[in-house]
């Protein structure tokens, strides 16, 4: 099956640095979207990627869609407190019998020091 | 509430024991997912209900899981003679159709002792 591979695992990072995390699958993807999930919590969309070489921002949140459809990337500029949690990606290939289930990642565990 | 809800919030059982977990998804919503996460691990596809259409339970890890869905709307994940490798957080998720985002409730913390 499909495989997603994220990197970092976790991250310990100052206040005001900015972050960047990534994911490769072993095949590719239509969507790619990233969440954040807090203790106790489902997770939450953060950003959605619909189309190959698609860079969107929220915020301070940017994400792109790589070009192969196999890759994305999510960077954070400028973390504050608030930014801790464990932050997934996930992509979606919308065809077979595949249609609508997404695959995550490991997550990346970010800690954000004030 | 407006959000996607899951009862129980956490369940212990004893192993072999059966368990049932509910969710009731955001209404309107014609797709709805489980997914079971693992301590320290990402999301594992479990089963999917898409309007009328016959359940995607290529998920399931074995025979002793199944899903229904009553009236498109609430559904139950039933694990029958529980295993302590069962023990996880069982996520829901709903969404307008498959292709829309997906909205995902807080979770059912399953141990098995």
């Amino acid at each position: 099956g499909q495989q997603l591979n994220q990197s970092p695992q976790s991250m310990f990072i100052q206040e005001g640095e900015d972050v960047s995390m990534n994911c490769t699958s072993s095949s590719i993807f239509n969507t790619w979207l990233w969440y954040k999930q807090d203790p106790g919590e489902g997770p939450v969309l953060l950003i959605a990627l619909y189309k190959a070489g698609e860079l969107t921002s929220n915020g301070r949140l940017t994400a792109q869609f790589g070009i192969t459809r196999k890759d994305s990337f999510l960077n954070i500029s400028a973390s504050i407190p608030s930014d801790v949690g464990i932050y997934f990606c996930a992509g979606q290939y919308a065809g077979g019998t595949s249609y609508g289930k997404l695959t995550f990642g490991q997550g990346t565990i970010l800690t954000v020091h004030p | 509430g407006a959000g996607v809800s899951q009862s129980p919030s956490n369940k212990v059982t004893e192993k072999g024991k059966d368990v049932e977990l509910r969710c009731d998804p955001i209404s309107g919503h014609t797709a709805l997912y489980w997914y079971r996460q693992s301590l320290g691990q990402g999301l594992e596809f479990l089963i999917y209900f898409q309007g009328n259409s016959a359940p995607d339970k290529s998920g399931l890890p074995s025979d002793r899981f199944s899903a229904e869905r009553t009236g498109g709307s609430v559904s139950t994940l039933t694990i029958q003679r529980t295993q302590q490798e069962d023990s996880a957080v069982y996520l829901c998720a709903s969404s307008l159709g498959t292709s829309n985002e997906q909205f995902f409730g807080p979770g059912t913390r399953l141990t098995v002792l």
